[in-house]
């Protein structure tokens, strides 16, 4: 099985309806985030969340929001979606402070979201 | 703030030929360099790091990388490709010493052809 597990792997919905891609991870990292892919732009960070009790936004929040409802969960909503929302979305975690973190990230294997 | 630059989008390349990836940063203080890969339909996974030390980084494939603190670069490369090199492979970088953001470039596909 997956470290980090996303759903749905697929969505395709419709403007204006509310969308939630869940991650969750067995690696037993303190560290989550949310990265959205598009095609020439590379990876862009939406959220990240140190630990249960710390959110922080990225580069791009505007119209997100995340919810951290345990250490292994992490969850990205889209209250009101809009076709430029169309983008293959990635969970990563990393390990908390300490000598072992390297800044490395481990992935998902990402949630392609369409909004028609 | 830290940036990266990925000055090519697409590299096509013959099987067997070598190949480099270029890759350059931008940042005031020490940095950790990444390169990932994602293969088609997947997510990303880690191909080597510089962290410290050695300025040649090997990885996993083959792959290996140069860090150039003089150029700010972190090219990319393997001497001899194969068609399961077919990937799309992301520089990033962030501030050394604990966790800061990790910044992404833009990402250059590789194509080998057979």
């Amino acid at each position: 099985d997956a470290d980090v597990t996303q759903t749905p792997r697929n969505r395709i919905t419709k403007t204006g309806k509310r969308i939630m891609l869940e991650c969750s991870q067995t690696k037993g990292h303190d560290r989550m985030y949310w990265y959205r892919q598009d095609p020439g732009l590379g990876l862009r960070l939406i959220y990240y969340s140190f630990d249960v009790k710390d959110i922080n936004k990225g580069e791009i929040s505007d119209g997100y929001s995340v919810s951290r409802q345990a250490q292994a969960k992490f969850s990205l909503s889209l209250e009101s979606a809009i076709p430029n929302q169309t983008a293959l979305y990635f969970c990563a975690t990393s390990v908390g402070p300490g000598e072992r973190d390297s800044g490395e990230l481990f992935f998902g294997e990402g949630s392609r979201l369409t909004v028609l | 703030a830290q940036s990266v630059t990925q000055l090519d989008s697409q590299v096509p390349v013959f099987e067997e030929a070598p190949v480099e990836l270029r890759c350059n940063y931008s940042s005031s203080v020490s940095v950790y360099l990444f390169w990932y890969v994602q293969y088609p339909n997947q997510g990303l996974q880690l191909l080597l790091k510089y962290l410290s030390g050695s300025t040649l980084v090997k990885g996993i494939n083959g792959f290996e990388a140069e860090f150039n603190k003089s150029q700010t670069s972190f090219h990319l490369r393997k001497p001899s490709v194969h068609i399961s090199d077919t990937a799309e492979y992301f520089c990033a970088v962030t501030l050394s010493g604990g966790y800061q953001k990790v910044t992404f470039g833009t990402g250059t596909k590789l194509q080998v052809i057979p």
